[in-house]
């Protein structure tokens, strides 16, 4: 069974850095076409994609947030960490963690529970 | 960046009905797009990728098409778990965009 789970702070103050940690089980970021990535979805609002790691490294991200995002990954922990430089009020949303293959056409197929970040002073 | 528009933004339908919703994206994306179903306060599924490949477990009344700028999903026969919102992806290239949702009501 495959499973995602983020974690991190729940309230972090504008201009402050957010450093967010997805762990998987039953998926390992070592094997081959392996992807993990960050979605983000204000309240009420639509879903954003963040950024993306793949099993060999390769890295992708939201032009807009490009200059704000880090994305790396830990396989010895499985682990993938998100950061995000200067928060603000407007990057409160609840973030996602999923996993897609690289490939083309291929779906966001297992997703974290998500975790909601409220960014206020 | 790739756009992504669907239509329509809300639909109320009832049971049995057949219900079907539409993405087009801003610049050909060959057939690179998935659609997920979102219930409130949970994290989306996967319905459809590959525009038409429907994902292991999703009922046979869900079906993608398309190719390029437009597609469609397609709910032959609509359920009452099949309430909440739904949402294209373009996965032809990056940036990755989702479209802005489309909200099914059950009448």
């Amino acid at each position: 069974q495959i499973t995602l789970k983020e974690s991190g702070p729940t309230l972090v103050k504008p201009t402050q850095t957010l450093t967010l940690t997805c762990t998987l089980s039953g998926l390992s970021l070592s094997t081959d076409g392996v992807g993990v990535g960050w979605i983000r979805q204000p309240p009420g609002k639509a879903l954003e994609w963040l950024t993306l790691i793949y099993w060999n490294d390769d890295k992708r991200y939201s032009p807009p947030l490009n200059s704000r995002l880090t994305i790396t990954k830990d396989s010895s922990k499985n682990q993938v960490v998100l950061t995000m430089t200067n928060m603000d009020p407007a990057d409160t949303a609840t973030y996602y963690c999923a996993h897609r293959r690289v490939g083309s056409g291929n779906g966001w197929v297992y997703w974290g529970q998500g975790t909601l970040v409220t960014v206020s002073s | 960046d790739i756009q992504m528009t669907q239509s329509p933004s809300s639909v109320s339908a009832s049971v049995g009905d057949r219900v079907t919703i539409t993405c087009r994206a801003s610049q050909d994306i060959s057939s690179g797009l998935a659609w997920y179903l979102q219930k409130p306060g949970k994290a989306p599924k996967v319905l459809i990728d590959v525009a038409s490949r429907p994902q292991s477990g999703v009922p046979s009344r869900f079906s993608g098409s398309g190719s390029g700028t437009d597609f469609t999903l397609t709910i032959s026969s609509l359920q009452p778990e099949d309430f909440g919102t739904y949402y294209c992806q373009q996965a032809n290239s990056f940036p990755l965009t989702f479209g802005g949702g489309t909200k099914v009501e059950i009448k």
